[in-house]
């Protein structure tokens, strides 16, 4: 059973649609969790980060972490055509303060217009 | 600000060869790790450098190793390629190493076909 576990999709929906995105995880270690978004033949984006649990939104982005039932989301409002692409959740964390990070599969979003 | 740049971007090499992969952090960015992408396995961890020091190393073989330099430049070799190293390589940089002050920021990878 891998660490990290996300539905790799694909997801379709319409535009102006709420997308979420989910991973949920079994070490109980991770403090430090990350969204991060990969437009085809490009590297990851980061765009969220957050530390332990509870909500953090930026504009039409929304991360939740609830590390009672190790389970981590991200919402989209208002959905784009510009937003297809691959979404990867990534964790960390533990007494090391490794920079190692353990990514979900990655979900692929197309957003159609 | 410039972003992580990874060089080179595309490289086609054939069974047994060796390749050497470079990577430049964003400025003031003292550590970077490494990664490989495969359609299969993700984003899977290679090793983390900080101040010319390996920090951390994933499970990969001996095969694959790597070194930081005085201006946080890094490289990455993998020795004695097979075709299962075909995948894209990603290095991603941060200030200060661990994830509690900040997470990392990824280049644009170099994709290796091994043949």
């Amino acid at each position: 059973q891998k660490e990290v576990e996300q539905d790799p999709g694909p997801l379709s929906v319409p535009e102006g649609a709420i997308v979420s995105l989910n991973c949920t995880y079994s070490n109980s270690a991770f403090q430090y969790f990350m969204w991060y978004r990969q437009y085809s033949r490009k590297g990851p984006e980061l765009l969220m980060y957050t530390y332990s649990s509870g909500n953090k939104e930026d504009g039409r982005f929304t991360a939740q972490v609830d590390k009672s039932s190790k389970y981590i989301s991200l919402f989209i409002r208002d959905s784009q055509p510009s937003d297809s692409a691959t979404y990867l959740c990534a964790m960390s964390g533990g007494s090391s303060n490794t920079g190692k990070l353990i990514f979900g599969q990655g979900t692929t979003l197309q957003v159609k217009p | 600000k410039a972003g992580v740049t990874q060089t080179p971007r595309y490289l086609i090499k054939t069974r047994g060869q060796q390749v050497t992969l470079s990577c430049s952090p964003i400025s003031g960015h003292r550590s970077v790790s490494w990664y490989q992408q495969t359609p299969g396995q993700g984003l899977q961890f290679l090793f983390e450098y900080f101040s010319e020091t390996q920090r951390n190393k994933g499970n990969f073989p001996g095969r694959f190793s790597g070194r930081q330099f005085s201006n946080s430049r890094s490289e990455m070799n993998v020795s004695t390629l097979e075709l299962g190293d075909s995948a894209l390589y990603l290095c991603a940089s941060s200030a200060m190493p661990g994830t509690s002050t900040d997470t990392q920021y990824f280049g644009p990878g170099t994709r290796l076909t091994v043949l």
